[in-house]
């Protein structure tokens, strides 16, 4: 069974561009996550989905950042315009149900010159 | 009172030793304590995890001590390999509304020596 599937892997940009993360989850799994892991620290939870609704976007910076996922499958991240702060990894997990296991992809790893 | 405070902040053993990596939190309402394990490149994957009705967990080398008084929990790598060599997050899980919340300590780095 393929995992949670993450595009690009790499991303360089200047900053004031736009950029944006694709995540393809684990087939069946209605709960999706976007968390953002900075250099030494552990995730942190962006905004999860449940099926094609964001239930909880409350640390998702929405000057800036967006997200959505149409049909309730893939789910695209989107960081416009992006500052020097940005740069990090986004990751993305997915779950049968938010008590379920979450199943992390490998992240996008974006540096912001 | 959601963050889960992680210590070490790196860790280096020699192949066999037992290192031990401890956690601990504040808010009482955590009730699912799972710890994940990270290699470079990758994201996090479930190691093991416990619920604060038991003091201990063991899955073959990896064991969940866990103090329910105190709010810490460590884990705890028997005969240790080259191959566990990597960033463990240690997180707390709570319902919120009608789904689970999951909070991460700020991880450990091990290195295993040969």
């Amino acid at each position: 069974e393929a995992g949670v599937v993450q595009s690009p892997r790499y991303k360089i940009i200047e900053k004031k561009q736009p950029v944006a993360f694709w995540c393809n989850p684990i087939s069946g799994h209605n709960t999706l996550y976007w968390y953002l892991q900075n250099l030494g620290q552990g995730p942190e939870l962006l905004i999860r989905y449940e099926n094609e609704e964001a239930v909880d976007d409350s640390q998702l910076p929405k000057d800036r950042f967006s997200a959505e996922r149409l049909k309730g499958v893939d789910s695209t991240l989107k960081i416009q315009p992006a500052e020097l702060g940005d740069s990090a990894v986004y990751l993305c997990a997915s779950s049968g149900s938010s008590y379920n296991e979450q199943f992390f992809g490998p992240g996008t790893r974006l540096t912001v010159l | 009172q959601q963050q889960v405070k992680q210590s070490p902040q790196s860790l280096i053993v020699q192949k066999g030793g037992i290192p031990i990596i401890n956690c601990a939190y504040e808010n009482t309402a955590f009730d699912y304590f799972p710890w994940y394990q990270q290699f470079p490149g990758k994201g996090p994957a479930l190691l093991i995890a416990i619920r604060p009705d038991v003091s201990e967990k063991k899955e073959g080398r990896f064991t969940i001590s866990f103090n329910k008084s105190a709010k810490q929990f460590s884990l705890h790598i028997m005969d240790s390999q080259p191959g566990d060599s990597a960033t463990y997050f240690c997180a707390a899980s709570m319902e919120l509304g009608s789904a689970r919340q999951l909070t991460f300590g700020s991880g450990t780095q091990l290195t295993v020596l040969p």
